[in-house]
């Protein structure tokens, strides 16, 4: 089993669609949580940090369920500029462990 | 604003050839990493480093080396290229702790073994 999995996609909304990717991790040991954004053929970036309590970030809410060993990504009021791939990320040690990430992609 | 720097954005080289791939970041970072990242395979960690000469395996260094002389340069080596190390070549650099803010990544270095 992969120590992140996430849904590849491609999801496909239309602008101002809500839209929710998931990501399961295998060891219950994980310490921190991130979501990354990486566009085409660019290097990732960091979109946020994942709490516990869960956080948010204008349009972008992230939890975290550590009884499940799951964490969500929801993307509120979708932009055209939102089409990316989304990274899940564990961090195990001090070491960060990516998913393959979801392929989002918004139409006009 | 800060940054990590990758040498090459695109790299073509010849099967057996010895190969650097040159990272330098100027956060004053403890923390140096390389991945590579293929599709349908994500971003796999190659080699990294917490602190000036040393150096850990990640999951796959078969194949690769690596060197840290300095605090801000972390260089990846192919000792003898190979087909199936084309890829997305990704460094990173963090903090030692926290690790709240995650990595920063250079541009990557797209290599191509023909």
């Amino acid at each position: 089993r992969k120590e992140v999995e996430q849904d590849p996609g491609p999801f496909n909304v239309p602008e101002g669609a809500t839209v929710a990717f998931n990501c399961t991790y295998s060891n219950s040991a994980s310490q921190s949580f991130f979501w990354y954004r990486q566009d085409c053929r660019k290097e990732p970036k960091l979109l946020m940090s994942v709490y516990s309590s869960g956080n948010e970030d204008g349009r972008f809410t992230a939890q975290l369920n550590r009884a499940s060993q799951y964490i969500s990504l929801l993307i509120r009021d979708s932009k055209l500029s939102d089409s990316a791939t989304y990274l899940c990320v564990v961090k195990d040690f001090q070491k960060l462990v990516f998913g393959t990430g979801t392929r989002l992609l918004v139409s006009p | 604003d800060v940054k990590v720097t990758q040498s090459s954005r695109y790299l073509v080289k010849r099967t057996g050839e010895k190969v650097f791939l040159e990272c330098v970041q100027d956060m004053d970072h403890e923390n140096m990493f390389w991945y590579r990242q293929d599709p349908g395979l994500g971003l796999r960690l190659i080699y990294f480093s917490y602190d000036v000469k040393m150096k850990e395996k990640g999951d796959i260094p078969e194949g690769y080396s690596v060197s840290r002389e300095k605090k801000e340069r972390f260089s990846l080596i192919l000792e003898s290229a190979s087909t199936n190390q084309t890829s997305m070549y990704l460094c990173a650099s963090s903090l030692r702790a926290p690790l709240a803010d995650g990595y920063t990544f250079g541009s990557g270095t797209r290599l191509t073994v023909v």
